[in-house]
């Protein structure tokens, strides 16, 4: 099956900073490279997908890079603020969708 | 006009209890899902159901039972709660069994069991 992993785990940024997440995958099937942000007691809400025929994707301060021979994508946010402390998740679509474990990104002012 | 509403949104219960957990969704989706959360933020797919067909089961104690009277609704029910339930269980839904589309998440229900 699909194996997906998600690193840092725990990520601490100074406001204004940058912080970059990224997820491995195994299966070269896959086509489909959601982000979710979950703040702290609230669902997984998507903040940005990527398709594997696009590279890259952009969305104001975030985006979402994709690299299929190395079966690696990563999620950037630049210029963080405060707003952006949340757990975030990579999940990747192949036959069934499979979640990274989450990173915990804490922005401090 | 929540798009996907479970309910309750907290249950605290014994061991040994049999609950239930509701999911609506009004976004005319075909596809609905359990996920459980557990302490260390890891979400795990439980079931999987397409137009009120069952097409995942990830191994999940058979007592748990989802029922989905109608492709807007999924429903989980657990029999003899056990310490281990402990967890917050999300509803999600999404356009079709296809896994190359988003999937829209519930406020999601936090089981505690005593």
């Amino acid at each position: 099956g699909e194996n997906v992993e998600q690193h840092p785990s725990t990520l601490s940024v100074q406001e204004g900073d940058s912080a970059v997440i990224k997820c491995t995958y195994s299966d070269s099937a896959s086509n489909y490279f959601p982000w979710y942000k979950q703040e702290l007691g609230k669902r997984p809400q998507l903040i940005i997908d990527i398709r594997s025929n696009v590279g890259e994707k952009k969305d104001q301060r975030i985006a979402v890079t994709l690299n299929k021979t190395a079966k690696h994508f990563s999620l950037h946010i630049t210029e963080t603020q405060p707003e952006d402390s949340a757990v975030y998740f990579c999940a990747v679509g192949w036959g069934k969708f499979q979640f990274g474990a989450g990173t915990q990104v804490v922005v401090t002012p | 006009d929540t798009a996907v509403s479970q309910t309750p949104k907290y249950l605290v219960t014994q061991m040994g209890n049999d609950k239930s957990i509701k999911c609506e969704q009004n976004l005319g989706h075909d596809t609905m899902y359990w996920y459980k959360q557990d302490s260390k933020k890891f979400l795990k797919i439980m079931f999987s159901y397409n137009n009120k067909e069952l097409i995942i089961n990830e191994t999940v104690p058979n007592r748990f039972s989802p029922k989905s009277p109608d492709k807007a609704h999924l429903n989980l029910h657990i029999n003899s709660l056990e310490l281990g339930d402990s967890a917050v269980y999300f509803c999600a839904s999404s356009i079709g069994r296809m896994s190359n589309q988003p999937q829209h998440f519930g406020d999601g229900t936090r089981l505690s069991i005593l």
